[in-house]
């Protein structure tokens, strides 16, 4: 597609529920991130995909979160038992090639997903 | 540990007027800086970049200066229009640690006509 796809756009989740987002990178992009961001603040790095594998899962809050990429393009971000806490936009990232020095390639954004956690 | 500081918002001002949005960092080694700039219903989008010091990125009428001595990378524009209200987020990436982008928490700007 012509840029990053994320659903469902918004999410409304009883606590304690478990959810999945999906985000579509651009087609090709080797690199793929998720993001959280809470209401007013910046977005907070979660984890980082080099084709299928998950290179670094440093950001992911607590063990309750679970991220996959399978096939090296189409990724799902995993929310289980949710909490109040985990409302915030879940945006994910994608880039043409491997990041492995400061320059890098542009990193290209979706609109986010919307998570509120009631 | 990699961070970095922007100024609070609000930001509200008149057409025409000039802008500036201040931007420090925390960080070792020599990052890359951005900015990065959010419209309402909108995703992120990279505005503009430096990789070193001294370099100056510029797009649509903005630019910052990487400045090392002082550690900052603020964003100006010489004359707003209402269509530059948004938030906009200065970030930084260093080489080791992926790609991953430490943002600021963003400065809400409102032009009015």
């Amino acid at each position: 597609g012509a840029g990053v796809s994320q659903s469902p756009r918004y999410k409304v989740a009883k606590r304690g529920q478990d959810v999945a987002l999906r985000c579509d990178p651009i087609s090709g992009h080797v690199s793929l991130f998720w993001y959280q961001q809470a209401l007013g603040q910046g977005p907070e790095f979660l984890t980082y995909f080099q084709n299928e594998a998950q290179l670094d899962k440093s950001g992911l809050p607590s063990d309750r979160f679970f991220a996959e990429r399978p096939e090296g393009s189409v990724s799902t971000l995993k929310i289980q038992r949710t909490q109040q806490e985990d409302s915030a936009v879940y945006l994910c990232a994608s880039s043409l090639q491997a990041l492995t020095g400061a320059s890098g390639n542009t990193i290209y954004f979706g609109e986010g997903s919307w998570l509120t956690v009631v | 540990g990699d961070s970095v500081t922007q100024m609070e918002g609000p930001v509200t001002l008149s057409e025409e007027a000039f802008l500036t949005i201040n931007c420090t960092y925390t960080a070792t080694g020599y990052p890359s800086l951005f900015w990065y700039v959010q419209y309402p219903g909108e995703g992120l989008q990279l505005l503009l970049k430096a990789t070193k010091a001294d370099d100056k990125g510029s797009n649509k009428g903005f630019e910052a200066t990487y400045r090392k001595e002082t550690t900052s990378f603020h964003l100006e524009k010489g004359s707003v229009q209402v269509s530059d209200s948004a938030v906009y987020f200065c970030a930084l990436r260093r080489g080791s640690t992926l790609g991953r982008l430490y943002f600021g928490r963003g400065t809400q700007l409102t032009v009015w006509p």
